[in-house]
């Protein structure tokens, strides 16, 4: 089955550690993108990658940093200088002209 | 900039139909989408249109798009209970990303 997939699903981390969240896809996808959803609210972008080996900056990208050596991955750090990191995080991934998203399950990150 | 605006809260009763809201500023979108997000979990794709178009229907939705007042609007037929989640709109810009509005929490009270 294609799809993108989040790992893990909650992830408890003390304050001052940084912590990596895994975002894996086989849909063959040239583009990926990292959300951050806080309660009530809409999505923000974090970082975004439209092909291997390049990424761009979203709208929230202090504190956070991802790389793209592989088509298929597209891991995120949340580091200590994110200074309040408790969020739901999204990843998904795109192709094709009409750009439509598609997303994983996300990851509940609680920083204690 | 670029910014999607949507109502925050909808209730229907199952049966009835719900109509969406949402307007948008930026006049190069190229794509606008309509997403589902359940608790606790990532956003589905529900439908999209392209912008040189007014209208599209799949079974139970309607989309409709006002280009000229940047409005966008998906009616949902006969809603049900499991169709209470939240509701995003979002755009596609020639930029190449996509901006979401807040999303519209749907109830549907059986």
């Amino acid at each position: 089955d294609g799809g993108i997939t989040q790992s893990p699903k909650y992830l408890f981390r003390k304050e001052g550690q940084n912590v990596t969240l895994s975002c894996e896809q086989n849909l063959n996808h040239d583009a990926m993108y990292w959300y951050r959803q806080d309660p009530g609210q809409g999505l923000r972008l974090i970082y975004y990658s439209q092909i291997v080996n390049d990424f761009q900056k979203g709208d929230i990208a202090e504190g956070y940093s991802v790389s793209r050596e592989k088509k298929e991955s597209f891991p995120l750090t949340v580091t200590s200088a994110q200074k309040n990191p408790t969020a739901f995080y999204l990843c998904a991934s795109s192709a094709g002209t009409s750009g439509e998203q598609f997303f994983g399950p996300g990851t509940r990150l609680t920083v204690l | 900039g670029e910014d999607v605006e949507q109502s925050l809260f909808l209730s229907v009763r199952e049966g009835d139909s719900s109509v969406i809201n949402c307007t948008y500023t930026d006049s190069s979108s190229t794509y606008l989408y309509w997403y589902k997000q359940e608790p606790g979990a990532g956003l589905q794709l529900l439908t999209y249109i392209f912008s040189n178009m007014d209208m599209k229907q799949d079974q139970r939705l309607t989309v409709l798009l006002n280009k000229k007042d940047k409005h966008l609007s998906l009616r949902i037929a006969d809603t049900q209970t499991g169709d209470s989640a939240i509701y995003f709109c979002a755009e596609k810009t020639n930029a190449g990303k996509s901006t979401f509005g807040d999303g519209t929490t749907l109830t549907v009270k059986p």
